[in-house]
């Protein structure tokens, strides 16, 4: 089945490291997203993973598969005031098919 | 180049009434999705149009109906509308199955 999880909240300090979690339950999901809510917007597509990597960087964020686990993290160096938004969790089979999302988690930056 | 726009951005309606709301790509984009945001939740995807066709559909019953134009702008239609309706609703582009969803800002409808 489809399902995706994500703890609810995390408060960080600013310039602090932010580590995001997700854990997902289909074993046949081939991309794996994350994507940046901000109040009254729409969702930013952040980065990206495929299936078949462990890790991938991107500037300040840094995202850790391991499919094993069916876990995936999202790392946000030298966490910012601006970084505050709800962050979201995101599975597909296919890419650009549709996406399963997670209920997302808050990111509190704290100056 | 303009991003995923919808419109409206806000509507308000009653419930059992009929609603409309439009979405045009990303330029160069020809495959759009709709996804339904409630208070505190994740986006649910709803159906996504590729060639004026459904191509996939979520679980949502059918008062939920779209279509896509030539020039691949869309449309949801949400008929008989409830009060559980009332959330954020999400237009995503992407090139056909290949590339991200990209999003555009939503339209919030409230149904009272």
């Amino acid at each position: 089945g489809e399902d995706v999880e994500q703890s609810l909240f995390l408060s960080v300090r600013e310039g602090d490291s932010s580590v995001i979690n997700c854990t997902y339950t289909d074993s046949s999901s081939t991309y794996l997203y994350w994507y940046k809510q901000e109040p009254g917007a729409g969702l930013q597509l952040l980065t990206y993973i495929f299936s078949n990597m462990d890790m991938k960087q991107d500037q300040r964020l840094t995202v850790l598969l391991n499919k094993k686990d069916k876990h995936l993290s999202l790392r946000i160096a030298d966490t910012q005031t601006g970084d505050s938004a709800i962050y979201f969790c995101a599975e597909t089979k296919e890419y650009g098919n549709k996406l399963v999302f997670g209920a997302g988690t808050i990111l509190r930056v704290k100056s | 180049d303009a991003g995923v726009t919808q419109s409206p951005t806000h509507l308000i309606k009653t419930r059992g009434q009929q609603v409309t709301l439009r979405c045009s790509p990303k330029s160069g984009h020809d495959t759009v999705s709709w996804y339904q945001q409630a208070l505190g939740q994740g986006p649910q995807f709803i159906f996504q149009y590729y060639e004026e066709e459904e191509r996939q559909r979520g679980n949502f019953p059918d008062r939920f109906s779209g279509h896509q134009f030539p020039n691949y702008s869309s449309e949801l239609n949400v008929n008989a509308l409830l009060l559980g309706d009332s959330a954020l609703y999400l237009c995503a582009s992407s090139l056909g199955a290949q590339y991200s969803q990209h999003f555009g800002d939503g339209t919030r409808l409230s149904i009272l």
